[in-house]
């Protein structure tokens, strides 16, 4: 039962400190995206890759926030850094996306709290 | 990315009971798409309709789709407990590979 991956699951950091998120997608799936989840802003697109290109990273903060690909099976997802503001789950989701399939699957989150 | 609209944002209802959930959108669409996300946990793709589909079916799920109008709705019928859920509904403009979500109607099912 193929499943997109996360971890931590829980992270708890103060505001300065270096954060790394971390997402193996789904064997095979070409595309993996990174969306943020808050009370307030819902769930918010903050970069995606195809085939391990960064396509779009506007969602994202680029003065504190990083995303990279290096290798098929791990993406990763860095703030530094981090400010209260942060606070929210992250989610990580990987797609076979394209015609004619445009589904995503989603790993089960990275709640991170920054105090 | 927030464009799409849910309504109702909280539905009640009985078990047993049918649910019907909205979703309207403000452009041109590829596919829509609506999934699921129990609380704490990441989001599960439900079902998919592309722009020239109507309507389809997936079990108890029925959703439909209006592109005149911009709208889409879901429903669950004799709905359970298990049910309790979040639903999203996500869309996709042509040639482009990322979802739009809205902001998703949280379902209660009371046993």
């Amino acid at each position: 039962d193929a499943r997109v991956t996360q971890t931590p699951r829980h992270k708890v950091t103060e505001m300065g400190q270096e954060v790394t998120m971390r997402c193996q997608p789904i064997l095979g799936h070409n595309t993996v995206f990174w969306y943020r989840q808050t009370m307030m802003q819902g769930l918010e697109l903050l970069a995606y890759f195809r085939n391990r290109a960064p396509l779009d990273d506007s969602g994202m903060p680029k003065d504190r926030f990083s995303a990279e690909m290096p290798d098929a099976t791990l993406a990763t997802l860095k703030i530094q850094p981090s400010e209260p503001r942060d606070s929210a789950v992250y989610f990580c989701a990987s797609g076979l996306v394209g015609p004619p399939t445009y589904e995503q699957y989603f790993g089960p989150g990275t709640r991170l709290t920054v105090t | 990315s927030q464009q799409g609209e849910e309504d109702p944002q909280a539905l009640s209802i009985q078990e047993g009971e049918n649910a019907t959930m909205n979703c309207s959108y403000k452009t041109s669409i590829n596919n829509l798409q609506w999934y699921r996300q129990n609380s704490g946990r990441g989001l599960v793709h439900l079902i998919l309709i592309r722009s020239n589909e109507r309507e389809k079916h997936s079990g108890r799920l029925r959703v439909t789709l209006d592109t005149s109008k911009k709208s889409s709705s879901l429903l669950i019928t004799a709905s359970r407990a298990a049910d309790t859920a979040s639903y999203f509904c996500a869309y996709s403009g042509a040639g482009s590979y990322q979802l739009t979500f809205g902001k998703g109607t949280k379902l209660s099912v009371i046993p």
